[in-house]
């Protein structure tokens, strides 16, 4: 079975912040990793799709980083606004196979 | 950028009747489509996958004549949750892409709340 895991499950920042959370994958059979924002009552958002080790993506002050050796992603935001306030779903590929599997989110609240 | 149509967002029912969850893609051609549920404080849980007309691929553990799909457009995908008793009750939710899969996100729909009683 293949586990995919977030953490941490909650956080709490101060608007004006800078925060980081970590996706963790299986390192072998690797073909992709995705980044969705989820906000309350909207449709999940595809932030980033990954593909390479090593690779760095940015989208304003959104980045995410990616280890696929040692079965690992980052993802950044720099200066917490609180329209960054949403659940951050990151998903595995599985080399071979036609479906992602998602880790349980990671639930971020800015504090104004 | 690519919409997904979800309908309804929330839906109760009585035990043992059927309910149709519909996901559109409104303004691309989605040759596959994804039906997820989640449970409280868990992860997305991929149900099945289905492709434009043919049958869907069930994931293991999930009953096919219980949770009927159809995807018998290019735009459209149905979920109908068939005789629902209360352990149905989930939050289920669609997604869908246009042709690579192994390049492209997935646009999803925003979901539905079952409720049964």
């Amino acid at each position: 079975i293949l586990n995919v895991e977030q953490s941490p499950q909650s956080l709490h920042v101060q608007e004006g912040d800078s925060t980081n959370f970590t996706c963790s994958f299986p390192s072998s059979n690797f073909y992709a990793l995705h980044w969705y924002r989820w906000e309350t009552a909207k449709s999940p958002e595809a932030l980033f799709v990954m593909t390479l080790n090593g690779d760095e993506k940015k989208k304003g002050r959104i980045s995410a980083t990616l280890n696929t050796k040692e079965g690992y992603s980052y993802l950044y935001i720099k200066g917490s606004q609180p329209e960054d306030s949403a659940t951050y779903l990151c998903a595995f590929l599985v080399q071979g196979a036609q479906k992602l599997v998602f880790g349980q989110g990671t639930r971020l609240t800015i504090n104004p | 950028g690519a919409v997904v149509s979800q309908h309804p967002s929330r839906v109760i029912c009585k035990s043992g009747t059927s309910v149709k969850i519909e996901c559109r893609s409104l303004d691309f051609q989605a040759t596959t489509m994804f039906w997820y549920r989640q449970f409280p404080k868990q992860s997305l849980m991929l149900m099945a996958t289905s492709n434009e007309g043919s049958k869907a691929t069930y994931e293991q553990g999930v009953e096919k004549d219980k949770f009927l799909i159809n995807h018998a457009s290019l735009t459209l995908s149905t979920l109908t949750v068939t005789s629902a008793h209360p352990e149905d009750s989930s939050f289920y939710i669609c997604s869908a892409m246009g042709t690579d899969f192994s390049a492209e996100k997935l646009f999803f729909g925003s979901g539905t709340q079952l409720s049964v009683l």
